[in-house]
């Protein structure tokens, strides 16, 4: 049971770029979540999903696109990456949605934009 | 809108010393409320949760009290000890999102 796995561990993108990032949980969890973190921000809630099919945006979703077409896996794309979405990003999820369980993190992200 | 506050920003404190560390929240409706420590370059890991229906909770050095009318909780450290420096980041629940307060980096001189 590795819990949510992330990839990649580090990136490195120029302004303008797209990429992936992947976010799989292997406990049947229907709650998926990703937080960007940055330096005395905490954690902030980019877009979560409450089951395969369903997404909604989070405190702060432009600029990241995602999808949920199965229950384990949750990719957020940067579809043109800028200098202020370098941070650190958090995959995160939870059995259920409706805010009462914890959530599991992953290991996260570091992602630094040129 | 949804906020959550968290104070202080920054706590140190010597070993053996009590630690408390407070937060605010903007929605009465709220009814689920995490803990999180994060070690430095680490994942967060929940420490203590307490649902809206229960005033306190505790789990050996840690409480967590619930205000529902004032709207506040806090997190009390007993007895700190060096390995409990890292930062804590309180928690709120509104409808299916999580908010996450802005942290308080602990630190505890031995």
């Amino acid at each position: 049971n590795a819990g949510v796995t992330q990839t990649p561990k580090f990136q490195v993108l120029k302004t303008g770029q797209s990429m992936t990032l992947q976010c799989a949980q292997d406990m049947n969890h229907e709650y998926m979540s990703w937080y960007r973190q940055d330096p005395g921000m905490g954690l902030r809630l980019i877009h979560y999903s409450v089951g395969a099919g369903i997404t909604d945006q989070g405190e702060v979703p432009n600029g990241y696109n995602v999808s949920r077409s199965t229950t384990e896996d949750f990719p957020l794309r940067l579809l043109s990456a800028a200098p202020s979405q370098t941070s650190v990003y958090f995959c995160a999820s939870s059995p259920t949605g409706g805010g009462i369980q914890p959530q599991h993190f992953g290991d996260g992200t570091r992602l630094s934009i040129l | 809108g949804e906020n959550v506050e968290q104070h202080p920003s920054t706590l140190s404190v010597q070993e053996g010393d009590s630690a408390v560390i407070k937060c605010t929240y903007s929605d009465s409706a709220s009814n689920y409320f995490p803990w999180y420590k994060q070690e430095l370059g680490k994942r967060p890991q929940l420490i203590i949760d307490i649902r809206s229906n229960v005033g306190e909770k505790k789990d050996q050095r840690i409480a967590v009290t619930l205000n529902k009318t004032a709207k506040h909780f806090s997190l009390h450290i007993t007895e700190t000890q060096p390995e409990d420096s890292a930062v804590y980041f309180c928690a709120a629940t509104f409808g299916f999102k999580t908010i996450f307060g802005a942290g308080t980096r602990l630190f505890v001189k031995a």
